[in-house]
């Protein structure tokens, strides 16, 4: 199993400015994904963090918006850029070996005022 | 994008009895998914079934699948005021390394 740390766990925002969430994974892992749950909804995809190279974006997400960093096998930044109300969300991490068993973060509680 | 729909969106039982969601999804699966999330925050895994499974157990939690209908469904059995939660079923697509969250159900167990 993987221990995933959010950080933060949750944050109030101004709308334009940008906040940074990190994800640390307590071993190494293939594959790391970042999803958005707006209020009372589902999980929404919103990209693969790719190891050393550009993250692989979900239709309806730009790098623009959502830039994703991944340097090494343990550890990702999602960056919320140019916030807007629309934005506040919780965002989670998900990281695993397989799709067939990913751990997830607690989240980052996220609202833009 | 999400995968599909679950049913019922809420869901509010006494402790005791049982609890039965339902999930429908559209594309071809290698295999399907529940997950569990107490108060909007991390899930958790609660039982996979692969797309050549039609039955699967785990204790009290027992997830059918039937892939001619794109359905599966997840009963608790003598649910708990504990198992208090969102459920959310989730599929992998045939050539894919994707997980693809269903639209969940609210679970409410009364004490």
């Amino acid at each position: 199993s993987a221990v995933i740390s959010q950080k933060p766990s949750r944050d109030i925002c101004q709308r334009g400015t940008s906040l940074t969430i990190q994800c640390q994974v307590d071993s190494q892992v293939t594959m790391m994904f970042w999803y958005r749950q707006q209020p009372g909804q589902s999980l929404t995809l919103i990209a693969t963090a790719n190891q050393g190279s550009e993250a692989t974006y979900e239709s309806g997400f730009v790098i623009d918006k959502f830039p994703i960093s991944r340097p090494n096998l343990t550890f990702s930044t999602l960056t919320v850029s140019n916030m807007s109300p629309e934005d506040s969300s919780i965002y989670l991490c998900s990281a695993g070996e397989s799709p067939e068993k990913l751990f997830f973060g607690s989240g980052t509680q996220l609202s833009v005022l | 994008s999400q995968q599909g729909e679950e049913d019922p969106q809420a869901l509010s039982i006494q402790e005791g009895e049982n609890a039965t969601m339902n999930c429908s999804y559209k594309t071809s699966i290698n295999n399907l998914q529940w997950y569990r999330q107490n108060s909007g925050r991390g899930l958790v895994h609660l039982i996979l079934i692969r797309s050549n499974e039609r039955e699967k157990h785990s204790g009290r939690l027992r997830v059918t699948l039937d892939t001619s209908k794109k359905s599966s469904s997840l009963l608790i059995t003598a649910s708990r005021a504990a198992d208090t939660a969102s459920y959310f079923c989730a599929t992998v697509e045939d050539s894919s390394y994707k997980l693809i969250f269903g639209s969940g159900t609210r679970l409410l167990v009364r004490p």
